[in-house]
């Protein structure tokens, strides 16, 4: 299995909702990323697990919170967020260490009612 | 200030005509640098790493520390070479982090 798997592939919510993102690779990859990305921009960085630990969090707002609960798997919990929130989800993973590409998934696209 | 700078949103070109996509970066360590694409309809996928200094799909890049550049180039574009094209930056020691520029459209027409 060469793929990252995000799950749901769409998904809207209310601002009072508390949903997850989920994303899963079965490639051996010990660092897992989130990317969100807006319509006709780059992906932004969110967050880096590395080995099962938060290595980077880009000062995301708390609304966003990540967990990964095994090697394999990586969720995006979601709370009380915004209209502005409303963009594509990428989740990717890596081998663990300098000039190893990400392999990226295809995406949640979040709309934020 | 780490910075990835793509100057051209658009560059459309006739098939077997030459490309050259451009990519300057603002970095103050040692630069590691890759070219991601996103053909219409797939997932974004690596194209190319400046470590490796190989070509993929007749596309080749070369890291010019001088000139901050890290420009694709490819000798006669293919009407499947159209896609979004993105440069990006490893910005942090474990390699991990990624900044990308703002993409640039390649469109081949025949």
């Amino acid at each position: 299995d060469t793929e990252v798997t995000q799950t749901p592939k769409h998904l809207v919510m209310g601002m009072t909702n508390k949903k997850s993102l989920k994303c899963e690779q079965h490639m051996g990859h010990r660092a897992m990323y989130w990317y969100k990305q807006k319509a006709k921009k780059p992906p932004e960085l969110m967050f880096v697990y590395s080995y099962e630990k938060l290595s980077i969090n880009e000062s995301v707002p708390s609304r966003f919170s990540p967990e990964c609960p095994n090697s394999s798997l990586l969720n995006l919990h979601l709370h009380a967020l915004q209209p502005e929130d409303s963009a594509l989800y990428l989740c990717a993973s890596s081998q663990d260490g300098a000039n190893q590409p990400q392999h990226f998934g295809d995406g949640t696209r979040l709309s934020i009612l | 200030a780490q910075r990835v700078t793509q100057p051209e949103k658009l560059l459309s070109v006739f098939k077997g005509a030459p490309v050259e996509l451009k990519c300057n970066y603002s970095y103050s360590g040692s630069p590691e640098l890759f070219w991601y694409v996103q053909y219409s309809r797939q997932r974004l996928q690596l194209l190319l790493r400046h470590i490796s200094r190989e070509s993929i799909k007749g596309f080749t890049a070369d890291l010019n520390k001088g000139e901050t550049s890290f420009h694709l180039k490819k000798p006669f574009a293919q009407e499947e070479d159209s896609a979004m094209y993105y440069c990006a930056l490893s910005v942090n020691q474990a390699g991990t982090a990624l900044i990308f520029g703002k993409g640039t459209t390649l469109s081949v027409s025949s």
